[in-house]
């Protein structure tokens, strides 16, 4: 079965320094990745996804996100944090085929002014 | 931009009642999903429907929920009697195309139900 492990709860950054959120995953083949954006009370917003080519994508809000199969990683990064990025960010990894997501537990982003 | 509706937002139950949620899709999309949402953890999926038919109701817990998506448009869950480990987020999202492959899922703002 596919699963998705986030290994960072929390994660402080100041405004305008990089980021990099961590997701591996699990699964036989080569999955489908995303990463979505859960602002306080709100649903998901997908910022991007993977499904085969290119492993360096590019999503909105200027974050981008390598799939490294060799690591089985989906990180997640921006250069340059904003406080309204602060929020919770879920990694999901989708079985080719049917596709269900599987959703990491999330990682809460905190922006430090 | 379309967005998948939902309501009510907030819904505050005692245990033992009856909730319901309801969620309409963006236009035009022929899959919808239910998931819940416990504090802390990341969306679990409930149910799945392609048009008006279940595809994947694996996880929904049949002894209190059930949904349905009468004429493969809105969708209605329902949880009956209610208990207090249902608080939680309930997440409806919806897809263009008729599940599987490189199908994207669009979320709703979902209801945030409290039992006491």
């Amino acid at each position: 079965a596919q699963s998705v492990t986030q290994p960072d709860i929390h994660i402080t950054v100041s405004e305008g320094a990089s980021l990099e959120l961590r997701c591996n995953y699990s699964y036989g083949a080569t999955p489908y990745l995303f990463w979505y954006v859960q602002s306080p009370g709100q649903g998901l917003q997908l910022l991007l996804k993977y499904f085969s080519g290119d492993t360096l994508v590019q999503g909105i809000k200027g974050f981008e996100a390598e799939f490294k199969r060799s690591q089985s990683s989906f990180n997640l990064r921006k250069p340059s944090v904003h406080w309204s990025d602060a929020a919770e960010y879920f990694c999901a990894v989708g079985e080719g085929g049917s596709y269900i997501p599987t959703f990491g537990r999330g990682t809460s982003l905190i922006v430090h002014p | 931009e379309a967005e998948v509706a939902q309501s009510p937002r907030y819904k505050i139950t005692e245990k033992s009642q009856a909730v319901a949620f309801w969620c309409d899709p963006i236009s035009g999309h022929a899959t919808l999903y239910w998931y819940r949402q416990i504090l802390g953890q990341g969306p679990e999926l409930l149910v799945q429907f392609q048009d008006e038919s279940v595809v994947d109701d694996s996880q929904l817990p049949k002894d209190r929920f059930s949904a349905e998506r009468l004429k493969g448009v809105d969708s209605t869950l329902k949880i009956q009697p209610a208990e207090l480990g249902d608080s939680a987020m309930y997440l409806c999202a919806s897809s263009l195309r008729r599940g599987g492959g490189t199908d994207t899922q669009y979320f709703g703002p979902g209801t945030r139900l409290t039992v006491l």
